[in-house]
Order: structure tokens, then C-alpha cells, then sequence
């Protein structure tokens, strides 16, 4: 386990489509979070899961998104009826409840909405 | 909610020269301040964080400075080299390991 690994690395889709996302963290984490990040900004938080809990959602997400962390491992973040504004990167990253360290990203999937 | 403001957010300098990157934040909750650099199309690695009982902290040519009063934190790059080009993000946090919220990003140029 060398980190946080996030599949797949590019996705284009049509407009419209529903895409899933899939974030494996590294194995001893129980936090794990989802971010967005547009060209040019900083990540923005989308939601967080403490072991398979979702303890919090961004009132900037909408109802098309959706995340699971069903055994509190491996996460999905689906995005239904995709717009062209969904274009960005999204970012996965875990830790440690109590950890010292902070956060550690996966590559991010980048989205293309057309 | 918190909020967090970076500036610059462009910056170049001369090699060899030093960089130094701003940040303020409105929760006075926040306890934990992370730094990342961001190369482009990589993921954000952390070069440096710094919790809110210390007032500043540095590793090699990195230092970090914090004023919890104000409300503000420093990054501060020495004897810049061409490696360290790349945008750098702020954030900040309840803890170590809670949800963060970074700053808008400086693109930093070291020039040869």
C-alpha cells in the first residue's frame, strides 16, 4: 500500500451521463475525503467519511452527488446527469482520526464534461 | 464557516532569492495549518504544516510563521531553486486529519 490510489486518472463523458469515481485509501486510515479542484483554484471540500460514516456534505453539493464508503474502505463518488460546470479534478485524500501527519491526496480523477 | 485568503497569487523571483506567501483565515477555531505544493497535473503534497501552539517551525529552506491574534500565516521559501516552481496552497483546520479549507493558490516561478 504505497498511497492513495484513484481510478480512473481521465473520464470524459457526454453531458447527461452519470459517471462513478472509486478511492482507495490508504488501508489504516478511517478518515477519508472528497474535494474538488477547478483550474487555477484551491481543493473544495465536498464531503468526509470517518470509517463507513459520511459525517459531512458541502451545502455546495448537490443532489446529483452522491458518495458511499460501504465497508469503510474503498469510496465511490457518483455524479448523476453530469453539466459542463462538474468539469474539474476530483480529489481524494486520507488520515488518521488522531494522526499527526494530515492528509495524503490520491492523483485525482479529472472530468470532462462535453 | 472558515475562510482563507492567500496572496500572492503569482510570484517570481530569482533563483537564489526568497519567496514568501501570505495567508489569513476567519476562524479562530482553526488550529492546524498545512502547506501543499502542487506540480502541475500531480496531486498536492504537504511540505509543512503548523498547529496553533507553536509559532513557527521550519525545515530546510521551509519555515512556516503563525499569528494566531491576527489571524495570519507565512511560508517562507530561502535560496530559492528552480524545483521549487510549482502553486502552493494554504489551508486551514480544526486538527490534523479534519476537513480543510484551503486558499486560492500562488503559482511560484523561480527563475534560473
Amino acid at each position: 500500500d504505497t498511497g492513495v490510489s484513484q481510478d480512473p486518472r481521465h473520464k470524459i463523458t457526454k453531458r447527461g451521463q452519470n459517471v462513478t469515481f472509486r478511492c482507495d485509501p490508504i488501508s489504516e486510515h478511517n478518515r477519508l475525503y472528497w474535494y474538488r479542484q477547478t483550474l487555477g483554484q484551491g481543493p473544495e471540500f465536498l464531503t468526509y467519511f470517518q470509517n463507513e460514516a459520511q459525517l459531512e456534505k458541502s451545502r455546495l453539493l448537490s443532489d446529483r452527488f452522491s458518495a458511499e464508503r460501504p465497508k469503510g474502505s474503498f469510496s465511490t463518488l457518483e455524479i448523476q446527469r453530469t453539466e459542463q460546470g462538474d468539469s474539474a479534478m476530483y480529489l481524494c485524500a486520507s488520515s488518521l482520526l488522531t494522526g499527526h501527519d494530515g492528509y495524503t491526496f490520491g492523483s485525482g480523477t479529472r472530468l470532462t464534461v462535453v | 464557516g472558515e475562510n482563507v485568503e492567500q496572496h500572492p497569487s503569482t510570484l517570481s523571483v530569482q533563483e537564489g532569492d526568497s519567496a514568501v506567501i501570505k495567508c489569513t483565515y476567519s476562524d479562530s477555531a482553526s488550529n492546524y495549518f498545512p502547506w501543499y505544493k502542487q506540480e502541475l497535473g500531480k496531486r498536492p503534497q504537504l511540505i509543512i504544516d503548523i498547529r496553533s501552539n507553536v509559532g513557527e517551525k521550519k525545515d530546510q529552506r521551509i519555515a512556516v510563521t503563525l499569528n494566531k491574534t491576527a489571524k495570519h500565516f507565512s511560508l517562507h521559501i530561502t535560496e530559492t531553486q528552480p524545483e521549487d516552481s510549482a502553486v502552493y496552497f494554504c489551508a486551514a483546520g480544526k486538527a490534523a486529519g479534519n476537513k480543510l479549507t484551503f486558499g486560492g493558490g500562488t503559482r511560484v516561478l523561480v527563475k534560473p
